[in-house]
């Protein structure tokens, strides 16, 4: 169970177009989803925090207009890359607390962006 | 927020026990000790926690020293499928999960 779907699992995009990325909880509800960016051999960094029927919560230095975040519903949480560059090529992960009692987080499967 | 120190990397032949440490000298009292791990190019899969007892699950045992400033993640049997990036994270008082550079871990046969 707590199973996170993530989609796409890899997109290639032309400079200056925007890209999606869904987050889905599939069997449980996620009223917070955290949303992360990882370079290639470093660790993964905290972009920004999603709250349903709220406006998201952006770390520090992360741009919000460039990095919108939708969570329109309990269960969907949506990453849109607006006029993508090349230096926006990355790997993009979700995450959702599983449950209250043991504090765990599962994550999806990431999506590779790929602006060219 | 704590912070944790980790080797960048390890190496455990097959069938070993791999014994990833950390350490988390400026740890609270109520925050939890989290281990997860990234195979590559996946998302981080989840591997077990805990506060300040030993924790032992189906993948791995967790041991906390008593003053709770450092602990290691036990991996009983290593497999090849067991090589991965290991990260140590002490979870700040907020729902955020921050990685650290954790420990690239390397089963050989």
């Amino acid at each position: 169970g707590a199973v996170v779907s993530q989609h796409p699992s890899w997109v290639i995009c032309k400079s200056g177009t925007s890209v999606k990325i869904e987050c889905r909880s599939l069997d449980f509800q996620a009223t917070t989803m955290f949303w992360y960016r990882q370079f290639p051999k470093q660790s993964l960094m905290l972009m920004a925090t999603s709250n349903e029927g709220s406006k998201a919560t952006y770390e520090q230095g992360v741009e919000k207009d460039k990095f919108l975040i939708n969570h329109a519903s309990l269960t969907l949480s949506t990453l849109t890359v607006t006029s993508a560059h090349p230096e926006d090529s990355s790997f993009y992960i979700c995450s959702a607390p599983r449950d209250r009692a043991n504090y765990g987080y599962t994550f999806g499967s990431g999506t590779r962006l790929t602006v060219v | 927020d704590a912070k944790t120190t980790q080797p960048t990397s390890m190496d455990c032949a097959e069938g070993r026990a791999a014994n990833l440490p950390c350490n988390h000298s400026t740890i609270s009292g109520n925050e939890y000790v989290y281990w997860y791990r990234q195979i590559h190019s996946q998302g981080p899969q989840y591997i077990i926690h805990g506060l300040k007892n030993n924790e032992t699950n189906e993948m791995a045992s967790l041991i906390i020293t008593e003053d709770r400033k450092s602990s290691t993640l036990i991996l009983p049997h290593a497999t090849l499928r067991d090589t991965a990036v290991y990260y140590c994270i002490v979870r700040p008082n907020t729902d955020k999960l921050i990685f650290g550079t954790g420990t690239r871990l390397q089963v050989f046969p």
